[in-house]
């Protein structure tokens, strides 16, 4: 049973470029949520799909997008890239129900020079 | 607005010495508490889910206690390879399942 797999692993971007990182939930899973974990601190909620539309967004800007596809997986867009988005990104996938606990995917280092 | 306070922010025990790890919180209507264990450079492992006042939970090593306004991971003659970040989150009513996390205590176990 595959977990959370997300790509790429690592990212090399300059600043003002655009980014697209990739999630697939874990089998059987059909929300999708984002988080930006900056070194040292814990998880920020960016936002989380469900039926292919954007269901709760957390304190980030519009520079912040998302998609979610059919088959559930997501992606996680991000414009004009700032030094300070530079992070891990989690994506974590869980079932559509209150108290449902959600597993994360290994996460995508982005880096922003 | 919801918040999670974790402390001690690092630890550092011997093999065999027991601890705990606090986890304060305060949210509007608790809906579950989480704890997660992270590994440098990885996303976070699940380790438990605790949902009312009383509740406590066994894995291994590890124990989860909560309270109306902390919960504790108590961690049992730890091994190295307990090592890492322990994160704690809160999930709140009021639409949706986002987790509002703390910043983690980083754990280091010594032989």
């Amino acid at each position: 049973d595959a977990g959370v797999t997300q790509s790429p692993t690592h990212l090399i971007k300059t600043r003002g470029q655009q980014v697209t990182l990739r999630c697939s939930p874990k089998s059987g899973h059909d929300t999708v949520s984002w988080y930006q974990q900056a070194l040292g601190q814990g998880p920020q909620f960016i936002f989380q799909y469900y039926e292919e539309e954007e269901r709760q967004r957390g304190n980030f800007p519009d520079r912040f997008s998302g998609h979610q596809f059919p088959n559930y997986s997501s992606e996680l867009n991000v414009n004009a890239l700032l030094l300070g988005d530079s992070a891990l990104y989690l994506c974590a996938s869980s079932t559509r129900g209150l108290q449902e606990t959600q597993y994360f995917g290994p996460g995508t280092r982005l880096l922003v020079l | 607005e919801d918040q999670v306070t974790q402390s001690p922010e690092a630890l550092r025990l011997q093999e065999g010495e027991s601890s705990s790890l606090n986890c304060s919180y305060t949210v509007s209507g608790l809906r579950g508490l989480f704890w997660y264990r992270q590994d440098p450079g990885k996303g976070p492992e699940f380790l438990f889910t605790l949902y009312s006042a009383g509740e406590e939970k066994e894995k291994e090593r590890l124990k989860a206690t909560l309270t109306k306004k902390e919960s504790f991971l108590h961690i049992t003659a730890p091994k190295p390879e307990d090592s890492a970040t322990y994160l704690c989150a809160v999930q709140a009513p009021g639409g949706g399942n986002k987790l509002t996390f703390g910043t983690g205590t980083q754990l280091k176990v010594e032989l």
